[in-house]
């Protein structure tokens, strides 16, 4: 079963400067997706950002991106210009190109500082 | 909003009730979810449906019992709850394959078992 690890469960970051969370996975598969989710405490969980393995390039959504390393199965989200609303709860998750089972993280809980 | 809604909100129920939790999208997805969120651990996938035919079921116990009548609505039958089942119930709809794969949430409904 493919497996996904966030590897820190808490992270904090100043208002306006840049985090990075980070996300490995995995797979013996070669096509499949990626995501980033935000849970704010209203608990809906919403995408941030998407990448398909097939893409070589990075996937961009205005202040929040990814560095997505097929070879080393990693995909961090980094988050520039961090403001008050994107503390929450970020969960990263794969599914596989033909399956509808989408893996989650434990994710890792921001904190954003005035 | 997500365009998926999930009813109620929140429910507490003794060890001996039953009930129902509801999920409902319009978003012409195919597919729908439920997921198990408890405290520090990673969401559980517990059923997929694809066009109304359950394709997953991740070892669930059996006094939980999906179904789904039609393509934009699903149900999870509840009965003789323990309380390690309290947690917050996800509900999730996608299309099956494609480009845009994501999931989208509802707002989950927080169960309590006393």
């Amino acid at each position: 079963a493919q497996t996904v690890t966030q590897s820190q469960p808490e992270m904090s970051v100043q208002e306006a400067e840049t985090v990075t969370l980070s996300c490995t996975y995995d797979t013996s598969e070669s096509d499949y997706y990626l995501f980033w989710y935000k849970q704010p405490p209203s608990r809906q969980m919403i995408l941030v950002i998407r990448q398909e393995a097939y893409k070589q390039q990075n996937a961009t959504e205005n202040r929040f991106s990814v560095n997505f390393q097929k070879a080393a199965k990693s995909f961090s989200l980094k988050i520039s210009d961090s403001q008050l609303g994107d503390a929450a709860m970020y969960f990263c998750a794969y599914r596989e190109y033909n399956n509808n089972d989408m893996r989650f993280g434990a994710g890792t809980r921001l904190t954003v500082k005035p | 909003e997500t365009g998926v809604t999930q009813t109620p909100r929140h429910l507490v129920m003794g060890m001996t009730n039953k009930k129902s939790l509801k999920c409902e999208q319009h978003l012409g997805h195919n597919a729908m979810y439920w997921y198990k969120q408890s405290a520090k651990k990673p969401l559980e996938l517990m059923f997929v449906y694809n066009f109304k035919e359950q394709t997953e079921n991740n070892s669930v116990p059996s006094r939980f019992s999906p179904e789904c009548p039609n393509s934009s609505h699903l149900f999870l039958h509840l009965h003789t709850l323990q309380p390690e089942d309290s947690a917050l119930y996800l509900c999730a709809s996608s299309h099956q394959t494609g480009v845009n794969t994501e999931a989208f949430f509802g707002q989950g409904t927080r169960l309590t078992v006393v």
